[in-house]
């Protein structure tokens, strides 16, 4: 079945550093989504991404789509302490009854 | 927050005890959706409903079952719980769009 991975597992940075976490999937995607989960939180969708090399940008995120739609990459720039919690990728597979396979996560801690 | 609600928020139980866990909607949307979450394995998907009385297995249904008789309600039952299905649950719902919304989660614990 469908894979998708996701890395680094854990990342430590100090505020104002910048962050990425990157998702491969072992089949082509329709399309890509990213949410975020707090600690002790449940996952929020953040955005949606669909077309081949398509980039979008929330404030200080920064989502990139690759062009063969099988790999994608969450960058925050000057990372804050809000910015802590988990970063999931989630792909939906064509044709998979709007089924999520979600990556393992990455667990993003800013230290002040 | 979408208008989703899970029941109970906690439950320890013990080995062999049947469960069942509840996800309430108040958005009227057609997808429902219950993952698992451990550390390490992200969101799993366990069932998920299409409509009422329209159900399918997910990449982790053995031992599991699901039941929707009205479109806000999705019962997550677990006939007999084992230790293996202490988790961290969600329950989520979609609409028209692939977008999902999650409700807060129910810790459970089996002994």
């Amino acid at each position: 079945g469908q894979q998708v991975m996701q890395i680094p597992q854990y990342q430590h940075v100090q505020e104002g550093e910048d962050f990425t976490t990157y998702c491969n999937s072992s089949t082509t995607l329709s399309n890509i989504q990213w949410y975020k989960q707090r600690p002790g939180g449940h996952p929020v969708f953040l955005i949606q991404l669909v077309k081949s090399g398509e980039v979008k940008k929330q404030k200080r995120l920064t989502f990139q789509f690759g062009e063969a739609k099988k790999n994608s990459s969450l960058h925050i720039t000057a990372t804050q302490t809000t910015d802590v919690g988990t970063y999931f990728c989630a792909g939906i597979s064509s044709g998979s009854a709007r089924q999520l396979t979600f990556g393992s996560g990455t667990q993003l801690t800013v230290l002040p | 927050d979408a208008g989703i609600t899970q029941s109970p928020r906690h439950k320890v139980t013990e080995t062999g005890t049947p469960v069942t866990l509840r996800c309430h909607q108040t958005e009227n949307h057609r997808y429902m959706y219950w993952y698992r979450q451990d550390p390490g394995h992200g969101l799993r998907l366990i069932h998920y409903s299409y409509g009422v009385k329209d159900t399918d297995k997910g990449e982790v249904s053995d031992g599991y079952s699901v039941s929707r008789s009205k479109t806000e309600d999705f019962l997550l039952t677990l006939e007999s719980a084992t230790s293996s299905q202490t988790s961290v649950y969600f329950c989520a719902i979609g609409g028209n769009t692939d977008t999902q919304y999650f409700g807060p989660g129910t810790r459970l614990t089996v002994l």
